[in-house]
């Protein structure tokens, strides 16, 4: 099994701030990473794939980087609708998820 | 617009049986690879099991032997066979279509989830 590490647990940010988050794979995945958000209540919404293309409708502001076994989301202006839960996926084998990143107000 | 809706959920004691269903709307779910992935309370997202659109299924090693996956064409709904519950397959299931690339296994659409609790 692919263990997928995201650091740090609790990000602390204010609006208008970039945030940056990060994901390990305990191999390689290639660009087999996505990256989903999700929000108290709800399903997790797919925000990245191909470790940098993003989802149809999702913002410019989210971006994504990375490929083999370090990755990243960048949040470049962070909006209030923003603070939510983030979670790392790969699909290079069967997929696995990384803990999560909460993003909260600082 | 692509819909999923779950049900079924609901309180089961250990070893016993449930069987979650997915009605899905806006695309075909014999099309599709679809997947359950399930959330335990307060914690984070685990894959659970995939049908692929030729009917192979897989499941995750923590619930092999005891979860089917199946699907009803006709009424363009999948299933999650459960039985042999656990403690620890207490969460929220939700259902997903795979996608955007076909042939991968990560999630473009996802329902509300449906509640199981295993407890006695």
């Amino acid at each position: 099994e692919i263990v997928m590490t995201q650091s740090p647990a609790i990000l602390s940010v204010s609006p208008g701030e970039r945030a940056t988050l990060s994901c390990r794979a305990s191999q390689g995945v290639s660009s087999n990473l996505a990256w989903y958000q999700q929000k108290p209540g709800q399903a997790p919404r797919l925000l990245i794939y191909g470790a940098s293309t993003r989802a149809t409708g999702i913002p410019a502001r989210f971006s994504g980087s990375g490929s083999g076994t370090e990755f990243t989301l960048t949040i470049s202006s962070l909006q209030s609708e923003d603070f939510a839960v983030y979670y790392c996926q790969q699909y290079n084998g069967w997929p696995t998820f990384g803990q999560g990143t909460k993003v909260d107000n600082k | 617009e692509v819909q999923l809706v779950e049900s079924g959920g609901g309180l089961v004691q250990p070893g016993g049986s449930l069987t979650l269903s997915c009605v899905a709307s806006g695309f075909t779910v014999g099309n599709n690879y679809m997947s359950w992935v399930r959330q335990a309370p307060g914690k984070g997202l685990e894959w659970v099991s995939v049908i692929h659109s030729g009917g192979n299924t897989y499941y995750a090693d923590s619930v092999k032997g005891r979860f089917t996956i199946s699907r009803d064409n006709p009424k363009n709904t999948l299933y999650l066979h459960m039985n042999s519950l656990r403690a620890e397959d207490t969460a929220l299931y939700y259902c997903a279509r795979d996608g955007p690339i076909v042939g991968a296994t990560l999630f473009d659409y996802w329902g509300h989830g449906t509640l199981v609790t295993v407890s006695s």
